[in-house]
């Protein structure tokens, strides 16, 4: 038990489509990122939210579009995506930010497929 | 430029002791974390170094050399279930991670 949910667990998706990622933790946590994490590839820091707050957009194309409601969820909005979008998309949660120490709790992820 | 070092795959025996090795070159460093991943899991923390020295966890301990940007995560009394990936990363400043991209990590029997 992580204590950060992810939905859907796996997605199938044409590159025309519209969908969208969740993630909610369980935590009571300030702080939640969005990884790409590719085959033998190092994890990929996409976004950073404090406290509800975006602090961080790490150039990731505008076909990715984060939404951060309140500190237990966040989404990530799929549209146009492009094959090597294909990935697993990981959602963390940390106490807060400003602290080297706090480790990052993750979710399970999302296996995204892009036909 | 930011670069951490990890063997891609290792190999080890049931009962056995292993090392996996991290280096890493950074701008800023505050603190080296280990995580282990199953395969279609979350990374699940393991282990924080931010001082020199061995931090020991039952089987698994980390060590720490700053001046030699160097880590290791070694596990004693290997069983099937430590059969994962185990990645290695730097916080460069207050919460910023660099990834290896990690180490797989074979058990035989």
């Amino acid at each position: 038990e992580t204590g950060v949910t992810q939905t859907p667990r796996h997605l199938v998706m044409g590159m025309t489509n519209k969908k969208s990622l969740k993630c909610e933790q369980h935590l009571g946590h300030n702080a939640m990122y969005w990884y790409k994490q590719s085959a033998k590839k190092p994890l990929e820091l996409m976004f950073v939210y404090n406290f509800k707050e975006q602090t961080e957009n790490n150039s990731v194309p505008s076909r990715f579009s984060p939404e951060c409601p309140n500190s237990s969820h966040l989404f990530l909005h799929l549209h146009t995506l492009q094959p090597e979008d294909s990935a697993l998309y990981l959602c963390a949660s940390s106490q807060e930010l400003g602290t080297g120490n706090q480790p990052q709790h993750f979710g399970d992820g999302t296996r995204l497929s892009i036909l | 430029g930011q670069n951490i070092d990890q063997p891609t795959e290792m190999t080890a025996t049931e009962g056995a002791i292993v090392q996996i090795n991290c280096t890493y070159q950074t701008s800023g460093f505050n603190g080296l974390f280990w995580y282990q991943q199953h395969a279609g899991e979350a990374p699940t923390f393991l282990s924080y170094n931010v001082l020199d020295g061995l931090e020991e966890k039952g089987r698994f301990s980390s060590f720490l050399s700053r001046s030699k940007g160097y880590s290791y995560l070694l596990l004693k009394e290997l069983q099937m279930k430590d059969s994962a990936s185990y990645l290695c990363a730097v916080c460069e400043g207050n919460y910023q991670l660099i990834w290896g991209a990690g180490t797989k990590l074979i058990i035989k029997p």
